[in-house]
């Protein structure tokens, strides 16, 4: 029984490239979350997704960042023309329709450097 | 605004008892989450209050005040492998689990 599974767990790219991550959340989960993680930082909310469906974007910048959760395939947060600060830890965490206390379950997080 | 704090950092010592406290204020109050993140993993969920009182699960307990706008989280016969990062999360936002973090408090067990 695979948990949130994240790719890739390790990304580097030069400034002005793009960055791709990709998230496939839990059997059965239909709502997957973003978050992003700075070193001596709290874990900061982006974007909630459903499938086809953005919910709540109000954590993600308007400029470069972008997410999907297509009806097939993983959910992927891209981020266009990287820059030094994009460099953190990305999370994805995803949740059941339903559930009493809306527990997320995380993925290990996709770290990305920009160079 | 929105805000949890919690102690940076806590040492215990292996088979004791430690407490980690958090407060918080945010805009509104739909449940509190306690999480384990060990260094350079996923946060793991740990525990969910969202009315007064203790909730326990195994060595592990949380309470939450909603008047007070505080909780903690009780580890009983400390383990080695529980030096870790606890946070405090706050779901402010209804169904929508849109949580407020705050910024860890990194436990460190001693023999």
């Amino acid at each position: 029984n695979a948990g949130v599974m994240q790719n890739p767990r390790h990304l580097v790219r030069r400034r002005g490239q793009e960055a791709r991550l990709r998230c496939s959340p839990m059997k059965g989960h239909s709502h997957v979350y973003w978050y992003r993680q700075l070193p001596e930082e709290g874990l900061k909310f982006m974007v909630y997704l459903q499938k086809e469906n953005i919910i709540d974007e109000s954590g993600m910048p308007k400029e470069r960042f972008s997410a999907e959760f297509p009806k097939e395939g993983p959910s992927i947060l891209r981020i266009q023309q990287v820059v030094r600060g994009d460099s953190a830890a990305y999370f994805c965490a995803s949740s059941q329709s339903g559930s009493r206390t809306g527990e997320l379950f995380f993925g290990e997080g996709s770290r990305l450097t920009v160079l | 605004g929105q805000n949890i704090d919690q102690p940076t950092e806590m040492t215990a010592t292996e088979g004791a008892i430690v407490q980690i406290n958090c407060t918080y204020q945010t805009s509104g109050f739909n449940g509190l989450f306690w999480y384990q993140q060990h260094a350079g993993e996923a946060p793991t969920f740990l525990s969910y209050n969202v009315l007064d009182g203790l909730e326990e699960k195994g060595r592990f307990s949380s309470f939450l005040s909603r008047s007070k706008g505080y909780s903690y989280l009780l580890l009983k016969e400390l383990q080695m492998k529980d030096s870790a990062s606890y946070l405090c999360a706050v779901n402010n936002a209804g169904n929508n689990r849109k949580l407020i973090w705050g910024l860890g408090t990194s436990l460190a067990v001693n023999p």
